[in-house]
């Protein structure tokens, strides 16, 4: 079992359409949560990041922490073509001074004008 | 300045050349990282350095060579390379558990 899982898609949706992103994990000592975008070719670009369990709010895009079922959310509201992209979670925990992400397996968005 | 910079974007090396890569970051980062992406897979760490020293090396083979010469660059040296190691080449910084930053990368084709 991977420590991360997260569905690869690929996802297609219209515009202006609300998109759920999730992901899974089995690491306990996970405490940073973090969505990463990123466009072909080129590399992630952080979205956003939260620490422990909880909801954060930036614009049009929402992320949710679970620690309890260990499951994380990005929410994607009124989605552009713009926004097409691959969605990759990652996390971290302070272990021994680890502090290298684990991400997961991406998932591809494509919105639809 | 809140960018991770690294050169070049694009390489092309035979198995039996040496070249570098370069990262260079002015966050005051001390965290810094080499990734490696294959086409449609996620990043795949290979070093972490932590205050100027190598703390993490995940089985990477030796013709692969880290350095960190300052706490504002990050050099992975390459020599005799395959064509299996062709990718996309990523470094990052972080000041803490969170907030990573990576840079645009460098497309490696080994030929």
């Amino acid at each position: 079992q991977k420590e991360v899982e997260q569905d690869p898609g690929p996802l297609s949706v219209p515009e202006g359409a609300i998109v759920s992103l999730n992901c899974t994990y089995s690491n306990s000592a996970f405490q940073y949560f973090m969505w990463y975008r990123q466009y072909s070719r080129k590399g992630p670009e952080l979205l956003m990041y939260t620490y422990s369990s909880g909801n954060k709010e930036d614009g049009r895009f929402t992320a949710q922490v679970d620690k309890s079922s260990k499951y994380i959310s990005l929410f994607i509201r009124d989605s552009q073509p713009s926004d097409s992209a691959t969605y990759l979670c990652a996390m971290s925990g302070q272990d021994t001074g680890r502090r290298a992400l684990t991400f997961g397996s991406g998932t591809r968005l494509q919105v639809q004008p | 300045d809140t960018e991770v910079t690294q050169t070049p974007k694009h390489l092309v090396m035979g198995m039996t050349n040496k070249k570098s890569l370069k990262c260079e970051q002015h966050m005051g980062h001390r965290a810094m990282y080499w990734y490696k992406q294959k086409a449609k897979k996620p990043p795949e760490l290979m070093f972490v350095y932590s205050y100027e020293k190598l703390s993490i090396n995940e089985s990477v083979p030796s013709r692969f060579s880290p350095e960190c010469p300052n706490s504002s660059l990050l050099n992975l040296h390459l020599h005799a390379l395959q064509p299996e190691d062709s990718a996309l080449y990523l470094c990052a910084s972080s000041q803490s558990g969170y907030g990573y930053t990576f840079g645009s990368g460098t497309r490696l084709t080994v030929v």
